[in-house]
């Protein structure tokens, strides 16, 4: 069974900090990889999606990286901002369906 | 505007009730999902369909129960049985699974269901 594991649980960090979330999986049969951003009492936003085949995907200051053979993945936040605090969550997709880390609850201090 | 539309936002249940989540998607996916979200938790699996007329349980699916008779609509009904259905319900839908590209998924907003 698919486990997905986060790192940290939570983050707090000053404005303008570049900083690394962590994501581990299990399995690595995985057809891709999605980090998504939810706000309080909010849906899931996608930010970033990495298929199986890929290493990396970038949008705006987010660089998402895959190592399907270690079972790991990278968000990369670049000059971080107070907009930015949110909880980020991994999740893989399987043959299933999407099987989701706990998330990274980030605060960014302004 | 496409998009997945989630109702109510909040839904109030007395114990022993049956109560229906509605899920519509206008994106024209297959897979469609229902999710299940406890405060400082991710998301876990309550039933998914791959297509019309087909359903699978996930991970937590005892005390729910689900249909999917139009490819846009997936909606789930919490019954009586669900000892704890206080909770942050989330639906989902992508692409056919089986396919190995463009399998991004994507959220509503959510219904937030507590029991009185």
């Amino acid at each position: 069974k698919q486990e997905v594991t986060q790192i940290p649980a939570a983050l707090s960090v000053p404005e303008g900090e570049n900083l690394v979330l962590n994501c581990s999986f299990t399995d690595s049969a995985i057809y891709n990889l999605q980090w998504f951003r939810q706000d309080p009492g909010k849906g899931l936003t996608s930010l970033l999606l990495i298929q199986s085949s890929q290493r990396e995907q970038t949008s705006g200051r987010l660089n998402a990286s895959l190592d399907k053979s270690s079972g790991r993945s990278t968000l990369y936040i670049a000059a971080s901002q107070p907009g930015d605090s949110a909880t980020y969550l991994c999740a893989v997709t399987g043959r299933r369906a999407l099987t989701f880390g706990s998330g990274t609850r980030l605060q960014v201090q302004p | 505007d496409g998009g997945i539309t989630q109702s109510p936002k909040y839904l109030f249940r007395k114990e022993g009730q049956n109560v229906t989540l509605s899920c519509e998607q206008n994106l024209n996916h297959d897979a469609m999902y229902w999710y299940r979200q406890d405060p400082g938790q991710g998301l876990r699996l309550i039933y998914y369909s791959q297509i019309v007329n087909d359903f699978q349980k996930g991970d937590i699916a005892e005390g729910y129960s689900v249909s999917r008779e139009k490819k846009e609509s997936f909606p789930l009904t919490v019954t009586s049985a669900q000892k704890n259905p206080t909770a942050f319900y989330l639906c989902a839908s992508s692409a056919d699974l089986t396919r190995l590209m463009n399998t991004e998924a994507f959220f509503g907003q959510g219904t937030r269901l507590t029991v009185v």
